[in-house]
């Protein structure tokens, strides 16, 4: 079965650095997203991504955070200079485009900030 | 309003009880709904959708209720393997976002 495939499992960095968080979404799916989740928390979104560009983005999505499709496979969110509040587990999902299909999500990339 | 709401349980139940968990949804033009499952620390795994009146797939049954704004899932049968947080998902018409539920929690016990 098809899956969408998240690097790193977990990332620790020091607050103030830059991180890349990688996916790499189904390849015939047409939509993808950013969610995250703070431990023992909701699934909150962050960004949404079709036809190269940004659909739509939270409040949480601010200057320093940022999304890429540079290739047309990889799917990258970058965050500039993370903050503690930052640590999360961090899902990618991708959809293919019909009202039933369901969003399938990556295995998510833990970030720790310290 | 919030988007969409959960009783976030937990619900214990026995080993072979039956459980349902509704989900309330204030967007009227939403179209599709899914349940997803998510065990701790893990990504959300799609167990259902539902976009008509209903779906069934082995002990799991899903209703959609369009006049009430509210969808439920029901578990026959429940086994320990059950134990996990329900997601009640409704996504935007235009597929630019979807909200999530705070989620269910179900414990099934021995």
């Amino acid at each position: 079965e098809p899956e969408v495939t998240q690097t790193p499992s977990h990332q620790v960095t020091q607050m103030g650095q830059e991180v890349i968080l990688r996916c790499v979404p189904i390849s015939n799916h047409l939509y993808f997203y950013w969610y995250r989740q703070i431990l023992g928390q909701k699934v909150e979104f962050l960004v949404s991504f079709y036809n190269n560009e940004i659909s739509e983005k939270s409040e949480i999505f601010d200057d320093q955070f940022s999304v890429e499709r540079p290739d047309g496979s990889n799917f990258t969110l970058k965050i500039r200079s993370t903050k503690l509040e930052d640590s999360a587990m961090y899902f990618c999902a991708s959809k293919w485009g019909r009202q039933e299909d369901g969003y399938t999500f990556g295995s998510g990339t833990r970030l720790t900030v310290v | 309003r919030k988007e969409v709401e959960q009783d976030p349980g937990p619900f214990n139940v026995p080993e072979g009880a039956t459980v349902a968990f509704n989900c309330t949804y204030s967007n009227s033009a939403s179209q599709s709904f899914f349940w997803y499952r998510q065990d701790c620390r893990k990504e959300p795994k799609l167990l259902m959708s539902v976009y008509s009146s209903g779906n069934e797939d082995g002990r799991f049954t899903a209703q959609l209720n369009r006049a009430s704004q509210y969808i439920s899932l029901l578990i026959r049968d429940s086994k320990l393997s059950d134990s996990a947080t329900y997601l009640c998902v409704v996504p935007r018409y235009n597929f630019n976002k979807f909200y999530f539920g705070s989620g269910t929690k179900l414990n099934v016990k021995p």
